[in-house]
């Protein structure tokens, strides 16, 4: 199966909660980055984290990697409408070619905000 | 400073038709990635270059698919003989020339359909 699979699939929470996605992935990883995508557009990058570093924060974002349970949440506080949308986790491989030279995405976790 | 640009963003084709997909990194990034995105699907890695240089092409189909990144211009995305499997989102991305290991910036997607 893919590197980088994301869960829940889908969550649905009330506006101000806070909405936590998890993310696995199989083989030993150089970095691990976070992205939002909304409907029908691009992707928008949130947060990088190194294979060297455990957790992250960037205004409401708050990302942790455990490299021993090839794992990552992403947790996003007191939520907004606004968040709705899908959001992925990426990986890139250690080492070069073979595909690793491009970041392996899982399929997502749809988050929606109800107002 | 422009972001990473993308056109045409709908593309329609039909069947056996070709399908030409530009991209133009973000100034001063000299990596660019492509990648694909079927319905309700992550992203799906193609094929990496550097500037006259196609670094990992494992994620391309072996025939009708080829990519360009010539010294001047954008890089390119060609599809010859379309079929409707080919039907899906176009993503490129950029990164400074620093090292495939950071973010990737992405475009708003190309959209293909085939009819």
């Amino acid at each position: 199966s893919q590197q980088g699979e994301e869960d829940p699939q889908a969550l649905s929470i009330q506006e101000g909660e806070n909405a936590t996605m998890n993310c696995s992935y199989k083989t030993s990883i150089n970095n691990l980055q976070w992205y939002r995508q909304n409907s029908g557009r691009g992707l928008v990058h949130l947060i990088l984290i190194r294979s060297n570093e455990r957790e992250k924060h960037s205004g409401r974002l708050r990302v942790t990697l455990d490299t021993s349970k090839k794992s990552s949440s992403l947790l996003i506080t007191a939520s907004r409408a606004a968040d709705t949308a899908s959001y992925f986790c990426a990986t890139h491989y250690m080492y070069s070619g073979g595909g690793a030279d491009g970041l392996t995405f899982g399929k997502g976790t749809h988050l929606i905000i109800q107002p | 400073n422009a972001g990473v640009m993308q056109n045409p963003r709908h593309l329609v084709r039909r069947r056996g038709q070709e399908a030409r997909l530009r991209c133009s990194p973000m100034k001063g990034h000299s990596h660019v990635y492509w990648y694909r995105q079927l319905p309700e699907e992550g992203l799906k890695f193609m094929v990496y270059l550097q500037k006259e240089n196609i670094i990992d092409e494992s994620g391309m189909p072996k025939e009708r698919f080829s990519a360009e990144f010539p010294k001047e211009g954008p890089s390119i995305l060609r599809i010859q003989q379309v079929v409707r499997g080919d039907s899906a989102a176009y993503f490129c991305a950029s990164s400074p020339p620093a090292g495939k290991y950071n973010e990737q910036f992405f475009g708003p997607g190309t959209r293909l359909t085939v009819l």
